[in-house]
């Protein structure tokens, strides 16, 4: 199964753009990158995911590297309320809802 | 739209006790899966149900069990609780389960959160 592998935590001045990365260096070929974050005592919420191109949505943008090998998570305008552990996952299986969520970063946005 | 609805969201049982929690998901989607998160195990997968069939299943003992209806709201159950049952649980919902091709986000809802004295 792939893994990933996240900074145990990151701190973002509030206003600037928050570049949160992730490696995934053993993600194969059909595997999609989802990023989710949780809110301390919140279900996880859904962010943006990507299969080899990069994404942008109303949230964040995610930025793949052309080999796959890893991903940034981009919030280009951190609020306060950005404030929250932030989960990189590549999907463990062919489309398994057993998704396999790590530590995660959890990022602070400070005034 | 609602989003997927967990209840209850607290409750408070002792050793021995059993626990059913309830997950009705996002209108349409009919895949639905439990995960159990503490501090120190993190988010972990506990099973997936699709059209009412258990589709995949985490590594945890039969205490825990599921079941999806018909209208694809589901229950999950604990039967003789321990402490270590403790935690955070979520479900999620989403459109496809296992074996679809594609991407397959998953929305999660708020949590039952079990405390086991």
């Amino acid at each position: 199964d792939a893994k990933t592998t996240q900074p145990t935590s990151m701190d973002c001045a509030e206003g600037r753009a928050a570049n949160l990365p992730c490696n995934h260096s053993t993600i194969s070929g059909n595997e999609y990158v989802y990023w989710y974050r949780q809110i301390h005592s919140q279900g996880p919420q859904y962010i943006i995911h990507g299969l080899k191109n990069n994404e942008t949505n109303e949230m964040a943008s995610l930025i793949i590297t052309e080999d796959r090998k890893s991903s940034t998570l981009i919030l280009p305008h951190a609020t306060l309320r950005d404030t929250a552990v932030y989960y990189c996952i590549v999907r463990a299986k062919y489309n398994n809802n057993d998704m396999r969520f790590g530590a995660g970063t959890r990022l602070t946005v400070k005034p | 739209k609602a989003g997927v609805t967990q209840t209850p969201r607290y409750l408070i049982k002792t050793r021995g006790q059993q626990v059913t929690l309830s997950c009705s998901p996002i209108s349409g989607h009919r895949s639905v899966s439990w995960y159990q998160q503490t501090p120190g195990q993190g988010l972990q997968f506990l099973f997936e149900y699709f059209s009412e069939t258990q589709r995949n299943k985490g590594n945890f003992p039969g205490r825990f069990s599921g079941r999806q209806f018909s209208n694809s709201r589901s229950e999950m159950n604990v039967s003789t609780l321990e402490l270590g049952d403790s935690a955070l649980y979520l479900c999620a919902s989403s459109l496809a389960g296992t074996g679809v091709s594609g991407a397959n986000v998953l929305t999660f809802g708020a949590g039952s959160r079990l405390t086991v004295l």
